[in-house]
């Protein structure tokens, strides 16, 4: 069973910059995850998706982070304009269902550095 | 507001023994499950073992343990004969149980060396 796919895997921009993360999701599983993990932090949720509709988006800084899902499966995360402090790895991962219970998947992230 | 506390940054362990590493949480909870994650250098979070709050019985994954202490709202992780590709940083998870909550609430993290 393929993994959760992310690409690319690293990418260092200048602030004021857009970039863009793309997340392939386990095939079957309805609900996808974006967390941010700055260095030296646990990963932090910034959108959950169930299908193609936001879950949970309150800790996504609005401003510049925006996400979508479409038709249910890929989902692409942007940041546009970059601070320096957006530094981080933008893990992606999903779950079979939304369920407490349900084992959730991880990418291995996509690393950004914003100078 | 649940918060998940590792007060360990970093624990070393020498090859074939055993090391624990400490989780605390705060929930209002009742429901609820915990998680121990470990994440190499490759960034890819990787389960390591699960625990239903309802469930008294401490789960077991081969050499790895926990100690669910609901009471004291604590949850640690016992390694039994460590090995050298247990060294990582190991994350301690919660999430609240429910068909329409599936958000992992992490702590900081605690780096484990293992010594050959």
């Amino acid at each position: 069973e393929a993994g959760v796919a992310q690409s690319p895997r690293y990418k260092i921009i200048e602030k004021r910059q857009s970039v863009a993360f793309w997340c392939n999701p386990i095939s079957g599983h309805a609900t996808l995850y974006w967390y941010q993990q700055i260095l030296g932090q646990g990963p932090k949720l910034l959108i959950q998706f169930q299908n193609n509709g936001v879950v949970d988006d309150s800790q996504l800084p609005k401003d510049r982070f925006s996400a979508e899902r479409l038709k249910g499966v890929d989902s692409t995360l942007k940041i546009q304009p970059a601070k320096l402090e957006d530094s981080a790895v933008y893990l992606c991962a999903s779950s079979l269902r939304i369920a407490g219970s349900d084992t959730i998947y991880f990418g291995e992230g996509s690393w950004l550095t914003v100078v | 507001a649940q918060t998940v506390t590792q007060s360990q940054p970093e624990m070393s362990v020498q090859e074939a023994e055993t090391v624990t590493l400490s989780c605390t949480y705060d929930t209002s909870e009742s429901d609820y499950y915990l998680f121990w994650y470990k994440q190499p250098p490759s960034r890819q979070m990787i389960l390591v073992i699960r625990q239903e709050a309802y469930k008294q019985q401490n789960a077991t994954e081969n050499r790895f343990s926990v100690n669910f202490q609901k009471a004291a709202k604590s949850f640690s992780l016992k390694i039994s004969d460590s090995q050298l590709g247990d060294a990582a940083m190991y994350f301690c998870a919660y999430r609240i149980h429910g068909t329409s909550y599936g958000k992992l609430t992490f702590g900081q993290g605690t780096i484990l060396t293992v010594h050959p």
